[in-house]
């Protein structure tokens, strides 16, 4: 079975410009997450998708990034504008159920400069 | 925060069986254990996941303490690709979906 798709796998960009990352999860998968990953931490939880609704949000930094998952499949996440401490590797990943373990992309690796 | 923790670095000779701990004494009854890894320029991996029996599959054994309050992640012949950062991670969240990392424990199998 295909995993879990992100690209790109590497964007580099100026403070205060715009980025979006597109996920395609793995086929049937109806629930959806996207993780921030600072150098030499784990991954933290932006926010967690059920389908098309969003379950939960509360770490995501609302002022400038925003996430959608349109039909309930792909999703995108955006950044706008970006700050420096925005640099890190940001990973999406998709679940079947309730107890099913996760599945992770590769992710893309964001530098601001 | 996560509710795990594990030693931030172990070493394990190649060849030998290395033993990962990983302690979650606030664990709920309803609440899975799960292992992931994570190479170097990757996304993380899953391993293998646990209620209250152990489990063993193709990659680890996963051995639970009868209290559930920790457990011991166990790859029998580690070999030098298996350096990486392990992860602990004991589901938590109303929904019983969100995954909290905690910093892991970095192995590093020596030749």
């Amino acid at each position: 079975e295909a995993g879990v798709a992100q690209s790109p796998r590497y964007k580099i960009i100026e403070k205060r410009q715009s980025v979006a990352f597109w996920c395609n999860p793995i086929s049937g998968h109806a629930t959806l997450y996207w993780y921030q990953q600072i150098l030499g931490q784990g991954p933290k939880l932006l926010i967690q998708f059920q389908n098309n609704g969003v379950v939960d949000d509360s770490q995501l930094p609302k002022d400038r990034f925003s996430a959608e998952r349109l039909k309930g499949v792909d999703s995108t996440l955006k950044i706008q504008p970006a700050k420096l401490e925005d640099s890190a590797v940001y990973l999406c990943a998709s679940s079947l159920g309730t107890v099913s373990p996760l599945h992770f992309g590769n992710g893309t690796r964001l530098t601001v400069t | 925060d996560a509710k795990t923790t594990q030693p931030p670095s172990m070493d394990c000779a190649e060849g030998r069986a290395a033993n990962l701990p990983c302690n979650h004494s606030t664990i709920s009854g309803n609440e899975y254990v799960y292992w992931y890894r994570q190479i170097h320029s990757q996304g993380p991996q899953y391993i293998i996941h646990g209620l209250k029996n152990n489990e063993t599959n193709e990659m680890a054994s996963l051995i639970i303490t009868e209290d559930r309050k920790s457990s011991t992640l166990i790859l029998p012949h580690a070999t030098l690709r298996d350096t990486a950062v392990y992860y602990c991670i004991v589901r938590v969240g109303n929904y019983g979906q969100n995954f909290v990392f905690g910093p892991g424990t970095r192995l590093s199998v020596l030749p």
